[in-house]
């Protein structure tokens, strides 16, 4: 699986935009770009995919780089609920199946 | 919304017993995972299963560890023989395939003494 790296935590304050990057420098044409999250003792959450254009859902937006050497998780306007670890991980729809999860970002959401 | 649902939430047990960890997958999913989350430590991938069999396994999923599906909805992780270095969060995950998102149960919490 190819490799990810993200910040090792990040802070925003609460009902701001939070944008967590994500670099992954050798991204194979295959890979497809997950977000996953992890709140306090509980399993991961999906949060959003996508491949090469950007993506929305009602959770969040997935900015995608032209190159896509790099991504960002984008979280519109950050609650107190959102505090949680962020997992940038590359599945390789040919074949990957299962997740490699790195030590992810953990969000600070200050009040 | 369907969920994966996992029993027990919390077990506890002896060095050297076994314990059976089970998952009920979401109901038209073909793919399951378990992973497993040492406490604060990161997410580690333990095996896959897909049409009844083991697509693929971590170098933690040693000849200690087993998995099953034996009645098409229930997916079971057994430990033959647990050792202190097994306590952890246990999370179970399915997909609808090999390519798409994977949902994740709340865990077991497994505590070997």
């Amino acid at each position: 699986d190819a490799k990810t790296t993200q910040p090792n935590s990040m802070e925003s304050n609460e009902e701001e935009p939070v944008h967590l990057p994500c670099n992954h420098s050798t991204i194979s044409g295959t890979d497809y770009i997950h977000w996953y999250r992890q709140l306090p003792s509980q399993g991961p959450e999906y949060v959003i995919h996508g491949l090469t254009s950007n993506v929305n859902n009602r959770m969040a937006s997935l900015a995608i780089a032209e190159d896509r050497k790099s991504s960002t998780l984008i979280l519109h306007r950050a609650t107190l609920r959102d505090a949680a670890v962020y997992y940038c991980i590359l599945r390789d729809y040919n074949y990957g199946q299962n997740f490699v999860f790195g030590p992810g970002t953990r969000l600070s959401v200050l009040p | 919304e369907p969920e994966v649902t996992q029993t027990p939430s919390h077990q506890v047990t002896q060095m050297g017993q076994e314990v059976i960890l089970r998952c009920v997958p979401i109901s038209n999913h073909l793919y399951f995972y378990w992973y497993r989350q040492i406490l604060g430590q990161k997410v580690e991938f333990l095996v896959s299963f897909y049409n009844n069999e083991i697509s693929e396994k971590s170098e933690i999923f040693d000849d200690q560890f087993s998995v099953e599906r034996p009645d098409g909805s229930n997916f079971t992780l057994k430990i033959r023989s647990t050792k202190l270095e097994d306590s952890a969060m246990y999370f179970c995950a399915s997909s609808v395939d090999g390519q798409d998102e994977a949902f994740f149960g709340q865990g077991t919490r497994l505590t070997v003494v």
